[in-house]
């Protein structure tokens, strides 16, 4: 089925590090959002990206909805250890909008 | 604002038996999705719920099945359970059916376990 290429898999970084993920799609979305997992508990929205060259900022994090509606980019500034998580990239299905599908996630590690 | 609510927590079952999740949803909102999180899957779409009306779903075989009631609040069952399904079923809100305007508030989950 429809699947979102996200990468990396997992990062390891020192606090204060900046930190980039990406996600690909071989379909046009029309939306991208980016959300953050803590262990146990669900996935909570980040930013939400509805137009193609935006680019929006949520505190030290800033995405950007690609130019070709094919990718999207999330950064982290000066990490800190609270941004331990899973980061997962969705948009809504392009053949039925009323559901997401969801990259694999990305699983940062801040070390202090 | 109350967010998504989500009950149990935590549930363990045995092979066969079967299992009603609950979800409340953000006050106003009135499309409930829910999603299944496993380790090797990831996030798998179940089913989507409007006004009482399953609108979309998944690819999951007929022992997964779901209502919404006239207040928004929906329940997942799933029956004659099986080791495989053993994840996090997260349940979702939105205002609205289209999430290209609209993006979905997640719950915190229900955690089954099958043994």
């Amino acid at each position: 089925g429809q699947q979102l290429n996200q990468s990396p898999q997992s990062m390891f970084i020192q606090e204060g590090e900046d930190v980039s993920m990406n996600c690909t799609s071989s379909s046009i979305f029309n939306t991208w959002l980016w959300y953050k997992q803590d262990p146990g508990e669900g996935p909570v929205l980040l930013i939400a990206l509805y137009k193609a060259g935006e680019l929006t900022s949520n505190g030290r994090l800033t995405a950007q909805f690609g130019i070709t509606r094919k990718d999207s980019f999330l950064n982290i500034s000066a990490s800190i250890p609270s941004d331990v998580g899973i980061y997962f990239c969705a948009g809504p299905f392009p053949g039925g909008s009323e559901k997401l599908v969801f990259g694999k996630g990305t699983k940062l590690t801040v070390n202090p | 604002k109350a967010g998504v609510t989500q009950t149990p927590r935590y549930l363990i079952k045995t092979r066969g038996q079967q299992v009603t999740l609950s979800c409340s949803p953000i006050s106003g909102h009135r499309s409930v999705s829910w999603y299944q999180q496993t380790p090797g899957q990831g996030l798998q779409f179940l089913f989507e719920y409007f006004s009482e009306t399953q609108r979309n779903k998944g690819n999951f075989p007929g022992r997964f099945s779901g209502r919404q009631f006239s207040n928004s609040r929906s329940e997942m069952n799933v029956s004659t359970l099986e080791l495989g399904d053993s994840a996090l079923y997260l349940c979702a809100s939105s205002p609205r059916t289209d999430l290209n305007n609209s993006p979905l508030h997640f719950g915190n989950g229900t955690r089954l376990t099958v043994t």
